[in-house]
């Protein structure tokens, strides 16, 4: 099974000030065939269900605001947020598809200092 | 609306039974790959068990293996899973997610999930 490790474990920073949370994967999720890193990363603020903001490791999902993005390729990816707003307060996690079973990271807690 | 509702969870005894649902709506069910994923009180998301949209294909974590059995139904647009032999670290909120129409792709879609306790 690819093991997702994720760091920091949690994060406290200013409002506008620029996060970034780090995903390595055991083993590479690139897919040689058609270049695509198979790494997704969710937001889940409390109580809610986690929601997809990046996948194939930088595409933005739809209504996702432009200050997060997502970087990296093979086993190490970073998901950035430029300016951190106070609604961005919320539990992150990396996640592969690259093949069964599709494990997520230990999460990254996000919180205002 | 596009959705995912879930429902069938509850408190069971170790060694019970219990039987998830999540109902879909607002999308062609039936052409998506569908997941169910779980997370502990307090912990993170555990991937739990994967079906293909004609229920051909499917896959388990090691830790669920042998006592869960995922299921759909396309013509309800219903996802199931069949948990047996419970034990008090199955313990979770259960979420369903739809996957993408190939095998690969984010989850895109999630239920609120369903609350499953195992205790004496």
């Amino acid at each position: 099974d690819i093991v997702m490790t994720q760091s920091p474990g949690s994060l406290a920073l200013s409002l506008g000030e620029r996060a970034t949370i780090n995903c390595r994967s055991s083993q590479s999720v690139l897919y040689s065939s058609n270049s695509k890193n198979y790494l997704a990363w969710y937001q889940q603020k409390l109580g809610q269900p986690p929601k997809v903001l990046i996948y194939w490791a930088s595409t933005r999902a739809s209504g996702v605001p432009e200050r997060f993005s997502g970087s990296g390729s093979g086993t190490d990816f970073t998901l950035t947020i430029s300016s951190l707003q106070a609604e961005d307060v919320a539990v992150y996690y990396c996640q592969h598809y690259y093949t069964s079973p599709y494990t997520f990271g230990q999460g990254t807690k996000l919180e205002i200092k | 609306e596009v959705q995912l509702v879930e429902s069938g969870g509850g408190l069971v005894q170790p060694g019970g039974s219990l039987r998830l649902s999540c109902v879909a709506s607002g999308f062609t069910f039936s052409n998506y790959w569908m997941h169910w994923v779980r997370q502990a009180p307090g912990k993170g998301l555990v991937w739990v068990s994967r079906v293909k949209s004609d229920g051909s294909t499917i896959d388990y974590a090691d830790s669920v293996k042998g006592r869960f059995t995922i299921s759909r139904d396309n013509a309800k647009n219903t996802l199931y899973l069949q948990m047996n032999s419970l034990r008090a670290e199955d313990t979770a909120l259960y979420y369903c997610a739809r996957g993408e129409i190939t095998a690969v792709g984010p989850f895109a879609l999630w239920g609120q999930g369903s609350l499953v306790i195992v205790s004496s």
